[in-house]
């Protein structure tokens, strides 16, 4: 079965730079959300999007901004980057407000 | 503020000794209760929700159950394999709010 697919899974970046993470998600799924999970912690809620349109928001920094495409994908755009932004994004998929379905993560390396 | 805890944070078992994980959970109107495992640096992997006190659900050789104040893994006779970090999440009924709130895992080993 398909599953939601994240690009890209490894990145690297300094400080300060930017970077865009893309998540794509199980096909006929209209809501994405957004995770950020920091070594040895539980995943933490950024924001979601249903159809389009931000559905709800969590501890999302001001220095990220996502949306939600006319196609479902979703990418979470990240500026400013500092050390403590280091950690493993994942993007989840579901069928309004039901299961959500993980992918398999971008891990964001700060230097 | 929904909050859910979990307990142990580790547990160490030898293969084929049962055993159960619990969950202890705060929440404004229960949408679900989930359940999901996660290997190191990947992506955590559905395996159940429940929805009411009372509800039960079986895979393998796990089985998920819920009262209104807690929920148990119960793991029976495990394998190698099952050694994972297991998640569960709570995800509440406030119109619009979509997110789900975790629990810090437990880390499980089974032994051979």
């Amino acid at each position: 079965a398909a599953g939601v697919i994240q690009s890209p899974r490894h990145l690297i970046k300094e400080k300060r730079e930017t970077a865009t993470l893309k998540c794509y998600p199980i096909p006929r799924h209209d809501t994405v959300y957004w995770y950020q999970q920091g070594p040895g912690q539980d995943p933490q809620f950024l924001i979601s999007f249903y159809e389009k349109m931000q559905s709800d928001k969590g501890s999302i920094p001001d220095r990220f901004s996502a949306q939600q495409f006319s196609d479902y994908h979703s990418e979470l755009n990240m500026s400013s980057l500092e050390l403590g932004d280091s950690a493993l994004y994942f993007c989840a998929s579901s069928v309004g407000e039901g299961t959500q379905y993980f992918g398999p993560g971008t891990r964001l390396t700060v230097l | 503020e929904d909050q859910v805890t979990q307990s142990p944070e580790a547990l160490r078992l030898q293969e084929g000794e049962s055993s159960s994980l619990n969950c202890s959970y705060t929440v404004s109107g229960l949408r679900g209760l989930f359940w999901y495992r996660q290997d190191p640096g990947k992506g955590p992997e559905f395996l159940f929700t429940l929805y009411s006190a009372g509800e039960e659900k079986e895979k393998e050789r796990l089985k998920a159950t819920l009262t209104k104040k807690e929920s148990f893994l119960h793991i029976t006779a495990p394998k190698p394999e099952d050694s994972a970090t297991y998640l569960c999440a709570v995800q509440g009924l406030i119109q619009g709010a979509q997110k789900l709130v975790f629990g810090q895992g437990t880390r499980l080993t089974i032994n051979p």
